[in-house]
């Protein structure tokens, strides 16, 4: 079975800095691997996917993550942290049935 | 496109009742649909997995007597939590599939079960 762990329950920034979120995952099988955010009290939005074309993958938001197959991580990042991008982030990753598996999340605060 | 609706967002009932929640594909025709529970703080954990027309298939640890889902339509799944519990309190977010978009889940916005 796939899993995913995430680095740092918290993730505090301030505005205009980078936002680094970590994210390894363990796989004997090729991953797809997913990037969501949870904004309080709503289900979760994909900001990017992996899915074994690019490594360096293009989300929403200005997001971006690198696949990196011989660390097994999919990081994500973002140059500039804008207050609106305080929220829950999940890793996730796919099996070949579909299922998705999350990593415990990461907080993000950013400071004015 | 690929929206999914939840109905209700939020329920509050008393202990012994039973709840319906239900999950809706708004423009697409969900291959299979996956029902998740996520307690304050912690991350999403799959409860089940059903597909259309047929029953669903549920995680190690998760009553399938409590928790009953019904698949009956290719945009319709429903989730019914039985003789609720204060312990099944939890959010509860639906997602689905289909098969022109590979591996990716659209979620729906969740449905915040309270039970006194």
């Amino acid at each position: 079975a796939q899993s995913v762990t995430q680095l740092g329950s918290h993730v505090s920034v301030s505005e205009g800095a980078l936002v680094l979120l970590r994210c390894n995952y363990s796989s004997s099988v090729p991953p797809y691997l997913f990037w969501y955010v949870q904004y309080p009290n709503q289900g979760l939005q994909l900001l990017l996917k992996y899915t074994s074309a690019a490594t360096l993958v293009k989300g929403i938001n200005g997001f971006e993550a690198e696949f990196k197959k011989s660390e097994t991580s999919f990081h994500l990042t973002k140059p500039s942290a804008h207050m609106s991008d305080a929220a829950e982030y999940f890793c996730a990753v796919s099996d070949y049935d579909y299922k998705l598996s999350f990593g415990a999340g990461t907080t993000v605060t950013v400071r004015a | 496109g690929a929206v999914v609706s939840q109905h209700p967002s939020r329920v509050i009932c008393k202990s012994g009742t039973s709840v319906k929640i239900e999950c809706r594909s708004l423009d697409f025709q969900a291959t299979t649909m996956f029902w998740y529970r996520q307690f304050p703080k912690q991350s999403l954990m799959l409860m089940a997995t059903s597909n259309e027309g047929s029953k669903a298939t549920y995680e190690q640890g998760v009553e399938k007597d409590k928790f009953l889902i019904n698949h009956a339509s290719l945009t319709l799944s429903t989730l019914t939590v039985t003789s609720a519990h204060p312990e099944d309190s939890s959010f509860y977010i639906c997602s689905a599939r289909w098969g022109g978009r590979g591996y990716e889940q659209f979620f729906g916005p969740g449905t915040r079960l309270t039970v006194l």
